[in-house]
């Protein structure tokens, strides 16, 4: 079955810890991204990679990283530094980093205590 | 950076109605994306239309790219298409990112 998978589906951290998040994709798309959506809003973009080894900034980047060692993958770690964490996250991919069609995963709920 | 505003934020029907809903951006794009997004969060893709018509069953898509909008309609609604319905557009000669709207939350009832 082709598609993106993210796990965990809910994930509770304490205030100070970094916390990692998975996204595969075997749709064989060149391009992933990251994405956060808090209660009542739309998605913003928090990193992109539209090839392997290479990944940009979004709209707000700050207190996340991530990392693309391989195609499938594109995990998302949230920093201690990341003030305000609590979130619906999910993950993207497309054909390639152009005007391609998104596809999206089920997302992970991260919920700080 | 290029603002997306869908109307209305909210809509409630009875089953069976027809419903309109629209998306205004600001600058030119070069994909156009219609969600719906479900109770337990899945994005589900509906339309990719960055200009054009297109139907799929009970809903289809118009953008008039020139004029900065996009609207999606609804016929025949059911109670399984209730959810939240995101509009989501990438700005010509910007990044690989979609912006999103706000959404519009669609209620149908029995």
């Amino acid at each position: 079955d082709g598609g993106i998978t993210q796990s965990p589906k809910y994930l509770f951290r304490k205030e100070g810890q970094n916390v990692t998040l998975s996204c595969e994709q075997n749709l064989n798309h060149d391009a992933m991204y990251w994405y956060r959506q808090d209660p009542g809003q739309g998605l913003r973009l928090i990193y992109y990679s539209q090839i392997v080894n290479d990944f940009q900034k979004g709209d707000i980047a700050e207190g996340y990283s991530v990392s693309r060692e391989k195609k499938e993958s594109f995990p998302l770690t949230v920093t201690s530094a990341q003030k305000n964490p609590t979130a619906f996250y999910l993950c993207a991919s497309s054909i390639n980093g152009g005007y391609n069609e998104q596809f999206f995963g089920p997302g992970t709920r991260l919920t700080v205590l | 950076g290029i603002q997306v505003e869908q109307s209305p934020p909210d809509l409630i029907l009875q089953e069976g109605a027809n419903s309109t809903l629209r998306c205004n951006f600001s600058d030119s794009v070069n994909n156009l994306q219609w969600f719906h997004q479900n109770p337990w969060g899945q994005l589900i893709n509906l339309f990719y239309i960055p200009s054009g018509t297109k139907q799929n069953g009970r809903l289809s898509a118009t953008t008039v790219a020139t004029e900065r909008y996009s609207l999606l309609y609804i016929s025949s609604s059911q109670t399984t298409d209730s959810g939240v319905y995101f509009c989501a557009v990438r700005n010509t000669g910007t990044a690989s990112k979609l912006t999103f709207g706000t959404g519009t939350r669609l209620q149908v009832t029995l």
